[in-house]
């Protein structure tokens, strides 16, 4: 149990284009996703909670334009990267709480994360 | 500020010996703990949670944690080189939020 899955596992684009990255609970229910993201050899990064059916918290120091979440359902949340340039290039990792009908859990189980190249 | 903080090592064990991670806290008002291992280019994979103190056990792992002192720590017996990764100790907030140190590096030689 408890598995979440992310897509595109991997993604080169152009500078100045727009990338979306899905991920979803495959077998939970999870009303709050995080979006982390990950430079080589450094900590994680919390860029943003998203919560079902409402609008993400953003850290501080995310600029929420840029970085637009959309948590439509109890699987799925997703993280549209816009006009990306090659300062965005990471790897982006998304978590999920599994709710087990309550909010006052911590448990998040990660995706396998979305490398992202910006050319 | 809440912190949550980690020697970022290398550590370097030989195999088959224990590996002793150790994590400490700020927010003395943490209920949770956490410790995620996490493989070079690879994304966090839960190995253990712990509420209460002493020692919880499963398998290989032990973790321990001292809500006085305000440490956790994580013991792998009989390392593997496969245990060769970055763990992260993690801290629930009042908010259910997950506070992250910065991981150590642990290095298994055969």
């Amino acid at each position: 149990g408890a598995v979440v899955s992310q897509h595109p596992s991997r993604v080169i684009c152009k500078s100045g284009t727009s990338v979306k990255i899905e991920c979803r609970s495959l077998d939970f229910q999870a009303t709050t996703m995080f979006w982390y993201r990950q430079f080589p050899k450094q900590s994680l990064m919390l860029m943003a909670t998203s919560n079902e059916g409402s609008k993400a918290t953003y850290e501080q120091g995310v600029e929420k334009d840029k970085f637009l979440i959309n948590h439509a359902s109890l699987t799925l949340s997703t993280l549209t990267v816009t006009s990306a340039h090659p300062e965005d290039s990471s790897f982006y990792i998304c978590s999920a709480r599994d709710d087990k009908g309550q909010l006052n859990t911590y448990e998040q189980f990660f995706g396998p994360g979305t490398r992202l190249t910006v050319l | 500020q809440k912190e949550v903080e980690q020697n970022s090592g290398p550590l370097s064990v030989p195999e088959g010996a224990i590996a002793s991670l150790n994590c400490t806290y700020s927010d003395r008002g943490s209920q949770s703990f956490f410790w995620y291992r996490q493989y070079s280019g690879k994304s966090p994979e839960l190995i253990m949670s712990i509420y209460s103190n002493g020692d919880k056990e499963d398998g290989r792992f032990t973790a321990q944690l001292n809500k006085a002192s305000q440490y956790v720590s994580l013991l792998i017996r009989d390392s593997q080189p496969s245990d060769s990764a970055t763990y992260l100790c993690a801290v629930g907030d009042s908010n259910y939020q997950l506070i992250w140190g910065a991981g150590t590096k642990l290095i298994i030689k055969p």
